[in-house]
């Protein structure tokens, strides 16, 4: 099975730069997914890992580190927008998502 | 990006009655795809895959009697709530598995569709 941990909730201010850290145990890894989820909507992609390292897209990047069961995601010049729950997924070698409870990230102006 | 459509987005039922929903892949072919529930306030729970052309795979204590998952086609694939309850009001969403996707580097990853949210009076 997989554990997944990550905060609960984080505030920051429109402007800064807030990182969500996550960290797992799993029986198998395929691959770690970023997902961003408003209230009410369904997730939203934002990021994918499977080597070690920073991927950066825009305002969002994500790393990796496999052999500490480690990954980030830093969010940039935050917008009130990005206030959202954003959920770390791990997945298998049969291609199942694991997720996390997702931390809630509130914007403030 | 790649587009997944559920139908219907919203569904109030009486209690004993059967809900079915539809999840297609608008603009891509799906290999795989996957079924969750959210309840409020909670992350996404895996209930099931769906294989194009097999029978679907369940998660340890979903009940497959009633939640029927019929075998996908590379475009649809359809969850029926059967004797609904109110405990089984939630939050389903579907999610297709894009291998040729647009993901970080040409790796394939998994879109959501805008899920489904179902109350069961």
């Amino acid at each position: 099975g997989q554990n997944i941990d990550q905060p609960t909730e984080m505030t920051a201010t429109e402007g800064a730069i807030v990182q969500i850290n996550c960290t797992y145990q799993t029986s198998g890894f395929n691959g770690l997914f970023w997902y961003q989820q408003h209230a009410g909507e369904a997730p939203t992609f934002l990021s994918y890992n499977v080597l070690d390292g920073l991927e950066e897209k825009g305002r969002f990047s994500s790393f990796l580190s496999r052999s500490k069961g480690y990954s980030y995601l830093l969010l940039k010049e935050l917008q009130m927008k990005d206030s959202a729950s954003y959920l770390c997924a791990v997945r298998d070698g049969d291609y199942k998502l694991s997720f996390g409870a997702g931390t809630t990230v509130t914007v403030r102006a | 990006g790649a587009v997944v459509s559920q139908h219907p987005s919203w569904v109030i039922c009486k209690s004993g009655t059967s809900v079915k929903i539809e999840c297609r892949s608008l603009d891509f072919q799906a290999t795989t795809m996957f079924w969750y529930r959210q309840f409020p306030k909670q992350s996404l729970m895996l209930m099931a895959t769906s294989n194009e052309g097999s029978k679907a795979t369940y998660e340890q204590g979903v009940e497959k009697d009633k939640f029927l998952i019929n075998p996908a086609s590379l475009t649809l694939s359809t969850l029926t709530v059967t004797s609904a309850h109110p405990e089984d009001s939630s939050f389903y969403i579907c999610s297709a598995r894009d291998y040729s996707g647009p993901g970080t580097g040409g790796q394939e990853t998994q879109y959501f569709g805008p899920g489904t949210r179902l109350l069961v009076l």
